[in-house]
């Protein structure tokens, strides 16, 4: 039974590129959530994903989007990248309101 | 605007000896949910909380919920090497929340 999975697992990126994150999550899970983690601090909460609509938001600029698909994986697109967005990008994912599964995450760093 | 402190943030003992983690908030939590995450890994969820002087144990580790549900504990007795790792506690306002306000982090180091 594969757990969540998210690609790629390592990006480079400079300065004011796009990025688009993908995961994929656990078997049976139908909701997703992305965090973001800077480097020593814990993960913050940008937003979840349920039923293909964007549920709840943390407090991230609109530069931050994303998309969940019909079989449940999610896709987190950041614009105009900044170096402060250089990060450990987590999905986690849940059967509706049940307990998180963390993927591995992407490193994202930006130049 | 919710927010968790953990403490301490970096904590280095000897194999065996006994340590307690502490998880504090101005804010009422609905549960509290604590994580250990490894170097290239995502959280993995220990335990959760719910009712306000619970306590839990798992095997070693007593995880314990504040009475007013704004703080937490995680004691670990005779600590082994394999316990190395970042401990994160999290936070959620109501029952079932995915919006969880994660504390920064206890980095723990047990030399054997």
């Amino acid at each position: 039974d594969a757990g969540v999975t998210q690609s790629p697992t390592h990006l480079i990126k400079t300065r004011g590129q796009q990025v688009t994150l993908r995961c994929s999550p656990k078997s049976g899970h139908d909701t997703v959530s992305w965090y973001q983690q800077a480097l020593g601090q814990g993960p913050q909460f940008i937003f979840q994903y349920y039923e293909e609509e964007e549920r709840q938001r943390g407090n991230f600029p609109d530069r931050f989007s994303g998309h969940q698909f019909p079989n449940y994986s999610s896709e987190l697109n950041v614009n105009a990248l900044l170096l402060g967005d250089s990060a450990l990008y987590l999905c986690a994912s849940s059967l509706r309101r049940g307990t998180l599964h963390f993927g591995n995450g992407t490193r994202l760093t930006v130049t | 605007t919710q927010l968790l402190e953990q403490s301490p943030q970096f904590l280095s003992i000897q194999e065996g000896e006994n340590l307690t983690v502490y998880c504090n908030s101005s804010s009422v939590f609905s549960s509290l949910q604590w994580y250990r995450q490894e170097p290239g890994e995502g959280p993995v969820l220990l335990v959760t909380v719910v009712t306000g002087g619970e306590v839990k144990k798992l095997k070693r580790l007593t995880f314990q919920f504040g009475d007013a549900r704004k703080d937490s504990s995680l004691h670990i007795t005779a600590a082994q090497p394999g316990d190395t790792g970042l401990y994160l506690c999290a936070g959620a306002s109501f029952q079932g929340a995915q919006k969880l306000v994660f504390g920064q982090g206890t980095r723990l180091t047990i030399n054997p």
